[in-house]
């Protein structure tokens, strides 16, 4: 079984500044990954995905993650953020069972 | 296309009480989940179905009971509601259970259990 774990609960950024969210995952098998984004009372979108291939992965609303596979970490970059980028982001992995496993998740707030 | 509806938005329950959650897609997606999420621990899987009559457990069913009649639906019962199901629950489906596959979700049920 895999487990996902995102190092930071919370982090606040300034409006044009850049954010990194940081995820780990551990599994023994070959993994995907993905990022979802939840705004506020919504459900989850995808941001990105990691199947195979290029490590650097971009995403919707200039998002990108770096699968890293001897780090075990896929962390999501944005180099200028925006207000509308507050939000709730979740990092995932699917391993050989195909059973979406998340993290718990890092609440993301941008101010001006 | 609607993608993926859920009702009710919201819904307080009694302890002991029961009710189901509505999920719906129409997007002929085979694969069809619930995941419940709490503060602090991201997005659990409650049941998934691969198909029309087929569902099997995730890691949290203890609860729950889901079916499968239809491609289309795929419902979530509490026979006897509890505090610790007081959750926001969401429904997802996907072309298939293979990953290359992306998954919808629904936009969620706030459930309260007093």
């Amino acid at each position: 079984a895999q487990s996902v774990t995102q190092l930071d609960s919370q982090v606040p950024v300034f409006e044009e500044a850049p954010v990194e969210l940081r995820c780990n995952y551990s599994s023994s098998v070959s993994v995907y990954l993905f990022w979802y984004v939840q705004y506020p009372n919504q459900g989850l979108q995808l941001l990105l995905k990691y199947l195979s291939g290029s490590t650097l992965v971009k995403g919707i609303n200039g998002f990108e993650a770096e699968f890293n596979k001897s780090q075990t970490s896929f962390h999501l970059r944005k180099p200028s953020v925006h207000i509308s980028d507050t939000a709730e982001y979740f990092c995932a992995v699917i391993s050989n069972d195909y059973k979406l496993s998340f993290g718990a998740g890092t609440t993301v707030t941008v101010r001006a | 296309n609607a993608g993926v509806t859920q009702t009710p938005k919201f819904q307080v329950l009694k302890t002991g009480q029961s009710m189901t959650l509505q999920c719906a897609q129409d997007m002929n997606h085979e694969y069809m989940s619930w995941y419940r999420q709490d503060p602090g621990m991201g997005l659990r899987l409650i049941h998934y179905s691969v198909g029309a009559g087929i569902t099997d457990q995730g890691e949290v069913p203890n609860g729950y009971n889901v079916s499968r009649s239809t491609t289309e639906d795929f419902p979530l019962r509490l026979l006897s509601a509890a505090p610790s199901q007081t959750s926001v629950y969401f429904c997802a489906s996907s072309k298939d259970r293979n990953p290359t596959y992306e998954q919808y979700f629904g936009p969620g049920t706030r459930l309260t259990v007093t």
